[in-house]
């Protein structure tokens, strides 16, 4: 079964409004987990690694102010995409380490902005 | 940048065997094989990883050439569930790392 849990699993929004995507760790705890996004035909672009209680840390090119990482414990990390526009249409993907050696992935996002 | 380089495409009929390869010349020794698949609009699965020995699970078995610069998945009896797009990636087995993610190659088994 699963382990790692991302909801929702696709969410359509008016352009300005902002979305919050959870994505959690079910038996397991994660100090560490990867946000991507991804889109038609291409691989997963890592955006960020969340470290539980301290600051995100994001790769270069990505608008920290426009995604927002947020993991205040050890089972949840959220991406708040914030006024979002067309152009953040995307599958967003999110991965916790279970047990130092191995990467599990959640199911994915599909935000349509309008 | 990826580490790893596969072929973008390749054709298996269901129940051969589909060998997929990988080339990561530039491998360190203390980076292991991953490899993950992706289904349409899902995230990836993992699949199977290893150091240096070859490795075999429930999914697949992984052989990797003894000077480690390329490996190959091997999915025994490949089936129609098998169409995906595989990635190989090489990361070192720490907590925390980042798994960057090459191009993969896509997989079209068929009947």
């Amino acid at each position: 079964g699963a382990v790692v849990s991302q909801h929702p699993s696709r969410v359509i929004c008016k352009s300005g409004t902002s979305v919050k995507i959870e994505c959690r760790s079910l038996d397991f705890q994660a100090t560490t987990m990867f946000w991507y996004r991804q889109f038609p035909k291409q691989s997963l672009m890592l955006m960020a690694t969340s470290n539980e209680g301290s600051k995100a840390t994001y790769e270069q090119g990505v608008e920290k102010d426009k995604f927002l990482i947020n993991h205040a414990s050890l089972t949840l990390s959220t991406l708040t995409v914030t006024s979002a526009h067309p152009e953040d249409s995307s599958f967003y993907i999110c991965s916790a380490i279970r047990g130092q050696k191995s990467l599990f992935f959640g199911s994915g996002t599909q935000l349509s902005v309008l | 940048d990826a580490k790893t380089t596969q072929p973008p495409s390749m054709d298996c009929a269901e129940g051969r065997a589909a060998n997929l390869p990988c080339n990561h010349s530039t491998i360190s020794g203390n980076e292991y094989v991953y490899w993950y698949r992706q289904i349409h609009s899902q995230g990836p699965q993992y699949i199977i990883h290893g150091l240096k020995n070859n490795e075999t699970n429930e999914m697949a078995s992984l052989i990797i050439t003894e000077d480690r610069k390329s490996s190959t998945l091997i999915l025994p009896h490949a089936t129609l569930r098998d169409t995906a797009v595989y990635y190989c990636i090489v990361s070192p087995n720490t907590g925390g790392f980042k798994t960057i993610f090459g191009a993969g190659t896509r997989l079209f088994v068929k009947a």
